[in-house]
Formats: C-alpha cells, structure tokens, sequence
C-alpha cells in the first residue's frame, strides 16, 4: 500500500515563529487531507488540497503531486496551534492512509 | 448541533468482555467510517461503510464487527475484548467518500485490562 511519511515528528516552537511541514507519500494520490488533532484529542479538517495551494488565514497549504509530497504552513503560531498535525491520502479507494503525525507544542 | 457523536468517552473493559461503541451522524452522509489511534500513530481503518446495509473491510478489521442498518448509525461492537484493542476510537463520516467534508466524532478512549 501506499506509504506516507510525515516531518518532523516533533516541533516546539516559540509563539509567533513559523514553521513548515511536510508530508511524503510513495505513489500518485487522488485526495490528500491536512488534520489539526488538537490537545484534547478532536480531529478538525484543515486543507483538502490534493494538487495546488490554499490558504486560511495563518494557515497555507500546497501540494506537488508530482513530486509526491505536501507542505503546510503555519505562520505566526499560537498556543492553540499545539496538537497533532496529520496528512491523509488515498487514491480514490475511500481508503484513505495516515501519516504518523507532527506533534506540534507551541510555548507562550 | 450537527455533526458525529460518539459515546462513551472513555471505557475500561475486562479481557474477554464485549461492548458496543456508537457512532451517530445526522448530517445525512453516506460514508462511515471507524479508525482506531495508538500512542505515537496515525489512524487506521477499522470497517468503513458506503451506505446502509454495506460494510467492508479496512486496514485492522480483526476483533470488531460493525453493522449498518440506517444511515444515521454505524456502531463498532467488540465481542472478546483484549489487550491489543486498547486503544482511542474515532467514527469520521463524509457525503461523499472524497474526504472534502470529513468530520470526526470526539473519540472513544477504551483500556482493556
């Protein structure tokens, strides 16, 4: 099956510093899916973003399928950014794959 | 308010016991879907189903059955509960299995002892 690697595993950051990650995956994907798993364990949607770039407000996402791989990032970074970052993806099967994550802990 | 419900939140079960985890959706959606999370892990899939009456298989399907008799609920049932299956339950739906709207349930964390 198709293998997704998430980077880095951990990040602390200093509020208000940015920070880019990433998301590597081993074949050609129809869906791709950022996921915000915040403190107490809740699942929020970030990005659908199978090809191209978004943005939401602090957050931006682009994606290069051709190179297998997507970024996310996130600028001026607040407390409430802390969690679990996820990527997700499938190739049309409804089944989609998970990264193992980037813990994320944003100090004051 | 609209969205996945989960219950219970968290649950200790003795090995060898059974319960039943459930999962509600009242967004209309057609695609379910149960993921178990281990510490340090992404999710993986459990059962999924497309529609009323249809379920398969996902990645870790071994020790769980599921049901899908309306399209509102799609509950997990553990029947010999054993160490390994401690762990945190989340039910996702989405309309359309293209995970554009995916929403998640708040989990079910589940210690068998």
């Amino acid at each position: 099956g198709i293998q997704v690697e998430q980077s880095p595993p951990d990040l602390i950051l200093q509020e208000g510093a940015n920070s880019t990650l990433r998301c590597n995956f081993s074949d050609s994907v129809n869906n791709l899916q950022w996921f915000h798993q915040n403190p107490w364990g809740q699942l929020i949607n970030l990005f659908y973003i199978p090809s191209g770039t978004k943005q939401n407000g602090r957050l931006s996402a682009t994606t290069v399928a051709t190179e297998r791989y997507s970024l996310l990032y996130i600028s001026s970074s607040q407390t409430t950014d802390s969690g679990v970052y996820f990527c997700a993806v499938d190739r049309g099967s409804y089944i989609p794959t998970f990264g193992r994550g980037t813990s994320l802990i944003v100090h004051p | 308010n609209a969205g996945v419900t989960q219950t219970p939140k968290f649950r200790i079960l003795k090995i060898g016991q059974s319960m039943t985890l459930q999962c509600t959706q009242d967004m209309n959606h057609n695609y379910m879907y149960w993921y178990r999370q281990d510490p340090g892990m992404g999710l993986k899939l459990i059962y999924y189903s497309v529609g009323a009456g249809i379920t398969d298989k996902g990645e870790v399907p071994n020790g769980y059955n599921v049901s899908r008799s309306t399209t509102e609920d799609f509950p997990l049932r553990l029947e010999l509960a054993a160490p390994s299956q401690t762990s945190v339950y989340f039910c996702a739906s989405t309309l359309s299995g293209s995970y554009t709207e995916a929403f998640f349930g708040q989990g079910t964390r589940l210690t068998v002892v």
